[in-house]
């Protein structure tokens, strides 16, 4: 299976300032069609998870550009460029390159 | 609008089984792939299952394998999980989520149905 990690686990940012998540997989997320399936899920406290990022950099329509996702192959990032208070919640990375889908421990975003 | 409602949650004693129901509004739901994903009270996120738009392919990781199955009613708009011998550390939110199948990415995501399985 492929592991997931997330670093940090929990970042307090204040508001208005870049907030960066880390997100690494323990073997290359590139899929033998060429395409890597990383993708980015944002759960504000009490709802359901709701899609951010996907293949690595896309944002999904009606996410704010101040969301944006990089990386390759086994390390990927996601940067908030000014953090919200909507912001707050947990963020995982998520792997569907190969089975069994893996998703990252999620990493808990609040406000000082 | 684009909405699924996952339905049939509840307490059940271990060995237990539960049918979860989802369905689905606002889409085209014979072109989609189905997730199901759950989450454990305080804790993070687990794929449970995946099925093809056809309902021909479905997957599961080790932890439920053998004992949940997926299955999906075209016709009625609707996924189910038939979930049985059920554990205590199968308690948890229930999640029905459309795969994206060229992103791989699930994209809308229900409000969930807890699943308590304790004695």
């Amino acid at each position: 299976d492929i592991v997931m990690t997330q670093s940090p686990l929990s970042s307090p940012v204040t508001l208005g300032q870049p907030a960066s998540i880390s997100c690494r997989s323990s073997q290359s997320l590139v899929h033998a069609d060429g395409n890597t399936y990383l993708s980015w899920l944002q759960q504000r406290p009490g709802q359901p998870p709701r899609l951010l990022i996907y293949h690595i950099s896309n944002r999904f329509p009606g996410v704010p550009d101040r969301f944006s996702g990089s990386g390759a192959g086994t390390d990927f990032t996601l940067k908030i460029s000014r953090v919200e208070a909507e912001d707050v919640g947990v963020y995982y990375c998520m792997q569907a390159t190969q089975y069994p889908q893996t998703f990252g421990p999620g990493t808990k975003v609040d406000i000082k | 609008e684009v909405q699924l409602l996952e339905s049939g949650g509840g307490l059940v004693q271990p060995g237990g089984s539960l049918r979860l129901s989802c369905i689905a509004s606002g889409l085209r739901f014979n072109y989609y792939a189905m997730n199901w994903v759950r989450q454990a009270p305080g804790k993070g996120l687990e794929w449970v299952s995946t099925i093809s738009n056809t309902g021909v392919d479905t997957h599961y990781p080790d932890s439920v394998k053998g004992r949940f199955t997926i299955s999906r009613d075209n016709s009625k708009n609707t996924v189910y999980l038939q979930m049985d011998s059920l554990r205590v550390e199968d308690t948890a939110i229930y999640y029905c989520a459309r795969l994206l199948w060229e992103f791989r990415a699930v994209d809308i995501w229900g409000q969930g149905t807890m699943v308590s399985v304790s004695s």
